[in-house]
């Protein structure tokens, strides 16, 4: 498959060790958060999201952090594996009757066996 | 439960051809986005509908694109005529009803080349 990867910062570790994804994002307005993971050929998929009424959502091997003082966010993976390899996008929302999600520029994962 | 159906799943084109996509929401959801991206960035939203209604499309460049959904399930974006610069992925995504900040869930997308 080809690669959206192309161009984007890329994160490479090894299989089994902790990976963290990190994303400015642009409105101090946003509130609410979502982490996308797309694989090549796919679509993004729903990772995990977080409000802005809270720092810290876990999942399952996933863990958002939101700081809002410095419009950051983080997504750490635990024990990653190859089936994590693909790119992660970052999306705000903008709030209102919209639902309108602004998405970052995404970040390669690349999982070394 | 059904994810979003998009085809067709990959289209090449002479530029200044015309182009259709299709996109079948998940049942249920009233919400529908239509998004564009070039390879190597994120989705750029191009349009929102929420049943039949537009939302927003304010990105949407409508000299060339429109998008319809007639009656507020499936929905069709056409680019007519296309520019080279219109290679991309066309990413179709739906949210339920519920109102106010709601997951979107993506299609697999039709990937658009345009010589």
């Amino acid at each position: 498959g080809e690669s959206v990867g192309l161009h984007l910062p890329t994160l490479s570790v090894q299989e089994g060790d902790n990976s963290i994804i990190n994303c400015a994002y642009s409105n101090s307005a946003s509130d609410y958060f979502i982490w996308y993971k797309q694989e090549s050929g796919k679509g993004p998929q729903f990772i995990i999201d977080i409000r802005s009424n809270m720092d810290k959502r876990q999942g399952q091997r996933v863990t958002v952090l939101l700081n809002k003082t410095v419009k950051h966010l983080s997504l750490q993976i635990a024990a990653t594996q190859p089936g994590d390899s693909a790119v992660y996008f970052c999306a705000e929302n903008y709030g209102g009757a919209t639902n309108k999600l602004i998405f970052g520029t995404g970040t390669l994962l690349a999982v070394q066996p | 439960e059904a994810g979003v159906a998009q085809s067709p799943r990959y289209k090449i084109i002479e530029k200044r051809q015309s182009v259709a996509f299709w996109c079948n929401p998940i049942s249920g959801h009233a919400t529908l986005y239509w998004y564009q991206q070039i390879l190597g960035q994120g989705p750029k939203l191009l349009i929102q509908f929420q049943n039949n209604g537009v939302v927003d499309d304010s990105q949407l460049p409508k000299d060339r694109f429109s998008a319809e959904r007639l009656k507020g399930v499936d929905s069709t974006l056409k680019i007519q005529p296309a520019k080279l610069e219109d290679s991309a992925v066309y990413l179709c995504a739906s949210s339920p009803p519920t109102g106010g900040t709601d997951t979107q869930y993506f299609g697999p997308g039709t990937r658009l080349t345009v010589l």
